[in-house]
Parts: structure tokens; C-alpha cells; sequence
């Protein structure tokens, strides 16, 4: 059964600064991962999507990255700013169900002034 | 701005009614799916449809259903509510031949409470 975890739970950094959002998954046979923006009672934005076949993926001051053999991926934010602050999720589309994404519960992300 | 769009944007009913929520999928796109979402949690996948057909199911008992119209909107319709099914209800859209292979679309949910 695919498992996503994420940790920490929670991260406040100072802005400015670079930092890395971790992201695990139990099962290799996935056909993509996608990372997500969520703010307090909205809706997903979905950030960068990365196939089964590729390493990463950037867009802007995000970089993420997708190690399949190891079930990690990373979510890179390069300076950082109070604008960031939001959970992000990452979640994954396994083959064993080719419709059901299953998610992490987040890391809830607060950029101090 | 993703173009799909949910309503209502928050419900509250009392245990043991129904309830319908309601999904407009972002144009030219063909697959539904619905999510829950518990305060502190991840989305959870409850089901999705495709070209008017369910496709996929997670672990949601039948007192949730769904539909899908022609224009591929779509909605959730929840019977017997319990306490539990108090949560943050999200609808995405994709473009897919049989799975959300694409990159998804959320709606900014319905927020539901049920007393």
C-alpha cells in the first residue's frame, strides 16, 4: 500500500532564506509526482508536476526533484519570502490505481519577516 | 485562477441529512475528481469520474456518490451525514484518457460542517 509522508510538519524560517522540503513515498511504481500549494481554507495549486521518467522539474524559484529508487523527492525554494508562506503537499499517482493520487499531509511553511 | 469552481463555498447540516456539492470543471477537460480534506490532513481521494463513468473509487463507503454531466461537470452527493464528514470537500479537473496522468486542477472547496 503506497504510503507519502513529509517531514517536518511544520517549518519557520527567516526570509531570505533558501530551504528544502522533503517528501517521501513507500511504493517506486509511480507515473508522476506533483508538489502542491495549499493557503488556510483554499483550494491546490499545483506547483510543478515530474513523470516517472524525468529528475526534476523548475519553475521560478522552485526546483524539485524525484529519486524514485530511493521513494524521495525534494522541493528546493531559493530566497525565500514572506509570500511563501503556505502547506505545501506532494502527492503521487500510483500504477496500482491510475486515478487515485495520494497525498502527504503537508508541511505547513511560515516565512518570518 | 484555475477555472474550475465549487459551490457552495461552506455548508451546514445536521447529522443524518444528505447533501449535494457541485463542481464546474475547467473548460475542455473531461475527468472529475473528489477529494476530502480533514483539518491537518491531506487530501483524501474519494472517487473520479471520466467521460460521465466513475473511474476509481477509494475507501469511501456508497452513502458517497457522484455524477458527471455532458459538460463534464460533476457532483458529490453525500446520504446519511455523520459527524466525521465534517471537512474541507475539493473537486479537481484534468485532461486524461484514463487516469489524471495530466496535472491537476482544484476548485477552492466547499467547507463543510455537519452539527
Amino acid at each position: 500500500k503506497q504510503e507519502v509522508t513529509q517531514i517536518p510538519a511544520a517549518l519557520s524560517v527567516p526570509e531570505g532564506e533558501n530551504l528544502v522540503l522533503n517528501c517521501s513515498f513507500t511504493d517506486s511504481a509511480i507515473y508522476n509526482l506533483q508538489w502542491f500549494r495549499q493557503d488556510p481554507g483554499k483550494g491546490l495549486t499545483s506547483l510543478l508536476l515530474i513523470q516517472s521518467s524525468q529528475r526534476e522539474q523548475t519553475s521560478g524559484r522552485l526546483n524539485a526533484s524525484l529519486d524514485k529508487s530511493s521513494g524521495r523527492s525534494t522541493l528546493y525554494i531559493a530566497a525565500s519570502q514572506p509570500g511563501d508562506s503556505a502547506t505545501y503537499l506532494c502527492a503521487v499517482l500510483p500504477y496500482s490505481s491510475a486515478s487515485k493520487i495520494i497525498f502527504g499531509s503537508g508541511t505547513r511553511l511560515s516565512i518570518r519577516p | 485562477e484555475t477555472g474550475v469552481t465549487q459551490s457552495p463555498t461552506h455548508l451546514i447540516k445536521t447529522r443524518g441529512q444528505q447533501v449535494t456539492l457541485r463542481c464546474s470543471s475547467q473548460s475542455g477537460h473531461n475527468t472529475v475528481s473528489w477529494y476530502q480534506q480533514a483539518l491537518g490532513q491531506g487530501p483524501q481521494f474519494i472517487f473520479q469520474y471520466y467521460r460521465e463513468e466513475e473511474n476509481g473509487r477509494g475507501n469511501f463507503p456508497p452513502r458517497f456518490s457522484g455524477l458527471q454531466f455532458p459538460n463534464y461537470s460533476s457532483e458529490l452527493n453525500v446520504n446519511a451525514l455523520e459527524l466525521d464528514d465534517s471537512a474541507l470537500y475539493l473537486c479537481a479537473s484534468s485532461l486524461a484518457g484514463t487516469g489524471g496522468v495530466e496535472k491537476l486542477f482544484f476548485g477552492s472547496g466547499t467547507q463543510l460542517s455537519v452539527l
